[in-house]
């Protein structure tokens, strides 16, 4: 089963506009990630937040995370062609006593168009 | 400094078969994690290897096995092959078992016909 829903399932925006997608999940979390994917291959980790922090920058990207809520949002400032992938979000499986898997959404694919 | 390398790339097979898939963690990485992904879906976690043993695993079944190696290379093993395998297996490295930050191979996309 998949923990983490990400909104929307798909999104497209025009370059130089700022891109939002969502990611909720169901347990208790000691961190959750985002990671991006180009056309179907590798994964690549882009930031992670601790279940006590509320806030990260990193480049371009912005992640904020709820616990109350159970929900992250990632945000991308001033999008290029580039940032065409798919976005997921990915939380350890803490209820579970899990630490050594990561639990992952559907993803949301972004499509930046020139 | 290589990345988590996989192989092969694709491969093609029938049901009842048997398929193997390799990987090589990152450089100074000694644990190895594989994940299924079906087409439009997110990574589902397989197991994990750290010390040549499986640390935790995933919701699949027993035709689903593993092995890592001294050097901390890690095999996929699958038997009886079904068409619902047909799926990318990605093999993830990362250090002493922390989840945090794992370092993705390209995958290897299974079809079964």
């Amino acid at each position: 089963s998949q923990q983490g829903e990400e909104d929307p399932q798909a999104l497209s925006i025009q370059e130089g506009e700022n891109a939002t997608m969502n990611c909720s999940y169901k347990t208790s979390i000691n961190n959750l990630q985002w990671y991006r994917q180009n056309s179907g291959r590798g994964l690549v980790h882009l930031i992670l937040i601790r279940s006590n922090e509320r806030e990260k920058h990193s480049g371009r990207l912005r992640v904020t995370l709820d616990t109350s809520k159970k929900s992250s949002s990632l945000l991308i400032t001033a999008s290029r062609a580039a940032d065409t992938a798919s976005y997921f979000c990915a939380t350890d499986d803490w209820a579970q006593g899990g630490s050594e898997k990561l639990v992952f959404g559907k993803g949301t694919k972004l499509t930046v168009n020139p | 400094d290589a990345g988590v390398t996989q192989s092969p790339t694709h491969l093609i097979k029938t049901r009842g078969q048997q398929v193997t898939l390799r990987c090589s963690p990152k450089s100074g990485h000694d644990t190895v994690s594989w994940y299924q992904q079906a087409l439009g879906q997110g990574p589902q976690f397989i197991f994990q290897y750290y010390e040549e043993e499986e640390r935790q695993r995933g919701n699949f079944p027993d035709r689903f096995s593993g092995h890592q190696f001294p050097n901390y290379s890690s095999e996929l093993n699958v038997n009886a092959l079904l068409l619902g395998d047909s799926a990318l297996y990605l093999c993830a490295s990362s250090s002493t078992g922390f989840n945090e930050k794992l370092f993705f191979g390209s995958g290897t996309q299974l079809s079964v016909l």
